[in-house]
């Protein structure tokens, strides 16, 4: 299975911060197509998740442009730019390259 | 707009069965594959299982294989997760999703507990 490894598991931030969150895997993400299927999920408090970053660097229809991702292979970033109080909540990487997707264990945003 | 509205949790008595429907609209249902997704309470997320648009390939996380079976109706628009021999660490909020994680659900609650 792909390990996704997440850091830091938590973040405080002072609204207006930039921030950025690292996502690992243990094997390349790249699918036999040449697309990259890393994405970013933001969970808000009693929320579901929400895609806000699809294949390492698109953005999801409505999400901020003060949220933007990098990253290959198997090294990911997520930055946001400009912390508001509506990006807290947890925060998750996940792969759906390889069978059986595989999830961060969560960055945890909370407001300093 | 799509929506994903996910029904048939509840509690239930270890060792007995459940069946989970996910009522797919504001999109071609029959055009996409579908996942199911878990999260226990205060975890993370836990990939579940995954169904092809024509139900053609179906892929299971080794701790529900045998247990569970993934299934859909897209005449109906609807996707299905049948579990069985139910466990006390299969409690969690169970979500349908899109690919990619694209869209989900808001969650249905499965307790397994005597």
């Amino acid at each position: 299975d792909v390990v996704m490894t997440q850091t830091p598991p938590s973040l405080s931030v002072a609204i207006g911060q930039s921030v950025s969150i690292s996502c690992k895997s243990s094997q390349s993400l790249v699918y036999s197509d040449g697309k990259t299927y890393l994405h970013w999920l933001l969970q808000s408090p009693g929320r579901s998740p929400k895609r806000l970053i699809y294949q390492v660097s698109n953005l999801g229809s409505g999400v901020p442009d003060r949220f933007s991702g990098t990253g290959s292979q198997k090294d990911f970033t997520l930055k946001i730019s400009r912390v508001e109080a509506e990006d807290l909540g947890v925060y998750y990487c996940a792969q759906t390259t390889h069978f059986p997707y595989t999830f961060g264990a969560g960055t945890k945003l909370e407001l300093k | 707009e799509v929506q994903l509205v996910e029904s048939g949790g509840g509690l239930v008595q270890p060792g007995r069965s459940l069946k989970l429907s996910c009522l797919a609209s504001g999109f071609t249902f029959s055009n996409y594959g579908m996942n199911w997704i878990r999260q226990a309470p205060g975890k993370g997320l836990e990939w579940v299982a995954s169904i092809s648009s024509s139900s053609s390939y179906i892929y299971y996380a080794d701790t529900v294989k045998g247990r569970f079976t993934i299934s859909r109706d897209n005449a109906k628009n609807t996707l299905y997760l049948q579990m069985t021999s139910l466990r006390s660490e299969d409690t969690a909020l169970y979500y349908c999703a899109r690919p990619g994680v694209a869209y989900w659900g808001q969650g249905t609650l499965v307790t397994v507990s005597s």
